[in-house]
Parts: C-alpha cells; sequence; structure tokens
C-alpha cells in the first residue's frame, strides 16, 4: 500500500538558516508527490510538486524539492528560512489511475530569531 | 472565485446530535473530498466524489455519509456525533481525480464533541 513518512514531528530553524524537511514515500510506480503547506488556522496550499522531468522542482515562497527515486524520497528545502515560513509541511504522494491523495503526518516548523 | 468554502467555522455538539458540515466549490471542479486532521495523524480522507451522483468511500467512513447532487456541493454528514468525531475537518476540490491533480482546500471547519 501506498504511504508516506515524515520522520521530524517538528523542527526548529534559526531565521536565515538552511531548512531541509525529510519526506519518503512508499509506492511501486513513479509517484506524483507533493508538498502542501498550512499555515496556523488555515486550510492547505500547494507549495509544489512533482510528476516527471526535471527531479529538482522550485516552488513558491523560494521552497524547492528533489526527488530520488534510489531514496524513495521527495525532501523539501529553503536556502534563507524567514519568520513568516513557520507552519506545518505535509508531503503527499498520488498515483496513476488513483482517486486518492495520501498525505503524511507533517512537520511543524518553528522559526526563532 | 471565493475557491472552496466551508460552513461553520467552528461547531460544539452533544454526543448523538447531527449536523451537516457545508463545502462548495466555485472552479466547476469534478473531484471533492473530505479529510479529518488529527494531530500527528496527518490528512485522512473520509469520503470523496468524482462527479456529481458519484462517491465513494476513504480510509475512514465510518459515521459520516455524504452525497454530490451539484457539481459545487460535497456536505458532509455526521449522524450521530461521537467524542471521536472531535476534529479539523477539511473539504478539497481538484480539476479531476488522482494523479498529478493539485487539490484546493477549504480553510477548515473545527468540531468538538461533548
Amino acid at each position: 500500500a501506498q504511504s508516506v513518512t515524515q520522520p521530524d514531528i517538528h523542527i526548529t530553524v534559526s531565521e536565515g538558516a538552511s531548512l531541509e524537511l525529510r519526506c519518503n514515500y512508499s509506492y511501486g510506480a513513479t509517484p506524483y508527490l507533493f508538498w502542501y503547506v498550512q499555515s496556523p488556522g488555515q486550510g492547505l496550499q500547494l507549495l509544489l510538486k512533482y510528476f516527471s522531468g526535471d527531479t529538482l522542482v522550485q516552488g513558491i515562497k523560494g521552497f524547492e524539492a528533489e526527488f530520488k527515486r534510489s531514496q524513495s524520497s521527495f525532501n523539501l528545502r529553503k536556502p534563507s528560512v524567514h519568520w513568516s515560513d513557520a507552519a506545518e509541511y505535509f508531503c503527499a504522494v498520488g498515483y496513476t489511475g488513483g482517486f486518492k491523495t495520501i498525505f503524511g503526518a507533517g512537520t511543524r516548523l518553528f522559526v526563532k530569531a | 472565485n471565493a475557491g472552496v468554502t466551508q460552513t461553520p467555522k467552528f461547531q460544539v455538539l452533544k454526543t448523538g446530535q447531527s449536523m451537516t458540515l457545508q463545502c462548495a466549490q466555485d472552479m466547476n471542479h469534478e473531484y471533492m473530498s473530505w479529510y479529518r486532521q488529527d494531530p500527528g495523524m496527518g490528512l485522512r480522507l473520509i469520503h470523496y466524489s468524482v462527479g456529481a451522483g458519484i462517491t465513494d468511500q476513504g480510509e475512514v467512513p465510518n459515521g459520516y455519509n455524504v452525497s454530490r447532487s451539484t457539481t459545487e456541493d460535497f456536505p458532509l454528514r455526521l449522524l450521530s456525533a461521537a467524542p471521536s468525531q472531535t476534529s479539523v475537518y477539511f473539504c478539497a476540490s481538484s480539476p479531476t481525480a488522482g494523479g498529478p491533480e493539485t487539490q484546493y482546500f477549504g480553510p477548515g471547519t473545527r468540531l468538538l464533541v461533548l
């Protein structure tokens, strides 16, 4: 069965520091991969997605993610974090012919001054 | 475009009461879905619909009913609320079902069942 694992429940980084959020998926074929962000009290918003082609994907707000098939990973990165990036981040996977998107448990990002 | 709207934003119920969470979208999307969000568990799919008149169960459907009479609306019904249904509920839509489609989320409904 398809699954998504986000190993870190929460991460704290200093403003201006780099960020990497980890995501691993379980799926036999090439998946469709997503990162969503949820600000406090809000719904989820798409940051970026991968479905084919270049394995390094650029998203909104300066985020990027890299698909590594050999590691079944799709880690999210940002070179310099801003205080407004504090939020919860969800990795998700979809698949060809499927009606469902599977979400990870989320990683909450705290940004300290 | 308003996107995906949900009402109410907050609701308190007593055990055994029933209620309907409303969801509407104005993007002419075929696919709509309901999720619940609980701490440490991410989003779990309750029910989904691939078009008007077509619905199916997701991962955690027990205690919930849905119907889809129009493309725009996808209400979620709690028939007899239980404390285990205390959660934040999100409705989402996408142009078609599954695969590479981006889902567009509503702002959520916070439900407390006493």
